[in-house]
């Protein structure tokens, strides 16, 4: 069965430090890999998308690896700011595109000043 | 541009009652989706369509119909609504099937 995981479930952190999330995956075949960011109240908003070829992307102070091989994949944010308190959603692609998106349950992070 | 638009943004219904989810978009996507959110859950696909009239269902189809008449707009319509139904719904929309996928604010309904 196709499915997302994310750890952990959720996180607090001090503004100012650094955080790694993490996402696996059992979706197969594999087409592309995504990082929402999800404000309370909010849509989910698009931080970065990986290709089974891109290990590597960032966006400001998000950066995204991705291990395709062993179905893994990280986000990492630097210098937390309050604003990146959030619900942070790992979402995963097959073939099919659109209709085939499996979305992770997401971790809850909390920056407190 | 707007983006993606939801209405209503809050509704609360009776057992049984039927209603309609309003979702918009004027950045010319072909794809849009409906998706539902619930607690500690991914998101899970209702309805999607490809383009103005084509739709097909996703992975909860059960109780909701959709429709596509223009490229604009995709309402989801909830039939005799059920307490399982309570949940916040989320209409998206993509340029292409493999296309960033962009969101609207949500429409939070409760069945009581």
């Amino acid at each position: 069965k196709n499915q997302v995981e994310q750890s952990p479930q959720s996180l607090i952190i001090l503004e100012g430090k650094n955080c790694t999330l993490q996402c696996n995956y059992t979706v197969s075949p594999f087409s592309n890999l995504r990082w929402y960011k999800q404000d309370t109240g909010r849509g989910p908003v698009s931080l970065t998308i990986m290709t089974f070829s891109e290990n590597t992307k960032s966006n400001g102070r998000y950066t995204a690896t991705l291990d395709a091989d062993t179905k893994q994949s990280s986000l990492h944010i630097t210098a937390s700011q309050l604003s990146d308190s959030a619900s942070y959603i790992c979402v995963v692609s097959g073939y099919n595109y659109g209709q085939n998106f499996v979305f992770g349950p997401g971790t809850r992070l909390s920056v407190l000043p | 541009n707007a983006g993606v638009t939801q209405t209503p943004k809050f509704r609360i219904l009776k057992i049984g009652q039927s209603m309609t989810l309003q979702c918009a978009q004027d950045m010319n996507h072909n794809y849009m989706y409906w998706y539902r959110q619930d607690p500690g859950m991914g998101l899970k696909l209702i309805y999607y369509s490809v383009g103005a009239g084509i739709t097909d269902k996703g992975e909860v189809p059960n109780g909701y119909n959709v429709s596509r008449s223009t490229t604009e707009d995709f309402p989801l319509r909830l039939e005799l609504a059920a307490p399982s139904q309570t949940s916040v719904y989320f209409c998206a929309s993509s340029y292409g099937g493999a296309g960033e996928l962009f969101f609207g604010e949500g429409s939070r309904l409760t069945v009581l």
